[in-house]
């Protein structure tokens, strides 16, 4: 069984720029779930997707946004970039919600 | 939105050692709380998902107690191995997934 496809891997772009990342779940998954590390920083929260609907939202500004498709890939967007979105952006997928698994991850570097 | 904190933030300890990290979580609305390992250049892998008061969960040399109505669970390893050495993650989730800060154990041989 695949596990959770998270594509780029890495990702260099300017200040001002906007960045697309995806996410593929494990077959099956409904639900998808986009998180933000940074230095010194947990895992911080950003949106969750189910069945192309946004479910839950975290403390993130405009800037971040996403969607789902409705073969449950999701993909985040995050437009103006700012030094400070350079970060780790993880997604997780979950049949129920509740136990996800998770991608390797995006490392974005935001120069 | 869920204040969740872990303690200690790292952790150094020789092999063999035996040692437990806590994680603080508000005990309203809980529905479950997922312990998670993280090891550099990998993803998160999970280890357990709690979802009673006083349950407890073991695999291997890992377990992990729960208890909802103080708002705290503990993660133990007995006996450290090097490949122990990780980030220990916990999240409790209600309606969504909110981590700690994590706890980083360093095991040297």
């Amino acid at each position: 069984k695949a596990g959770v496809t998270q594509t780029p891997r890495y990702l260099i772009k300017t200040r001002g720029q906007q960045v697309t990342l995806s996410c593929s779940p494990i077959s099956g998954h409904r639900s998808v779930s986009w998180y933000q590390q940074t230095p010194g920083q947990g895992l911080q929260f950003l949106f969750e997707y189910f069945s192309e609907t946004q479910r839950n939202k975290g403390n993130f500004p405009g800037r971040f946004s996403g969607r789902q498709f409705s073969n449950s890939r999701s993909e985040m967007n995050v437009s103006t970039l700012e030094l400070g979105d350079s970060a780790l952006y993880l997604c997780a997928s979950s049949f129920t919600g509740v136990e996800a698994f998770f991608g390797q991850g995006t490392r974005l570097t935001v120069v | 939105i869920l204040n969740v904190e872990q303690s200690p933030q790292s952790l150094h300890v020789q092999e063999g050692d035996s040692t437990n990290f806590t994680c603080s979580f508000p005990s309203s609305n809980f529905y479950a709380l997922h312990w998670y390992r993280w090891e550099t250049a990998k993803s998160p892998e999970a280890l357990f998902v709690m979802t009673l008061n006083g349950d407890e969960k073991k695999k291997g040399r890992i377990s992990a107690t729960l208890n909802t109505k103080e708002g705290y669970s503990y993660l133990y390893i007995k006996g450290s191995q090097p490949e122990d050495s990780a980030t220990y993650l916990c999240a409790p989730y209600n309606n969504d997934m909110r981590f700690g800060a994590g706890t980083r154990l360093t095991v040297k041989p």
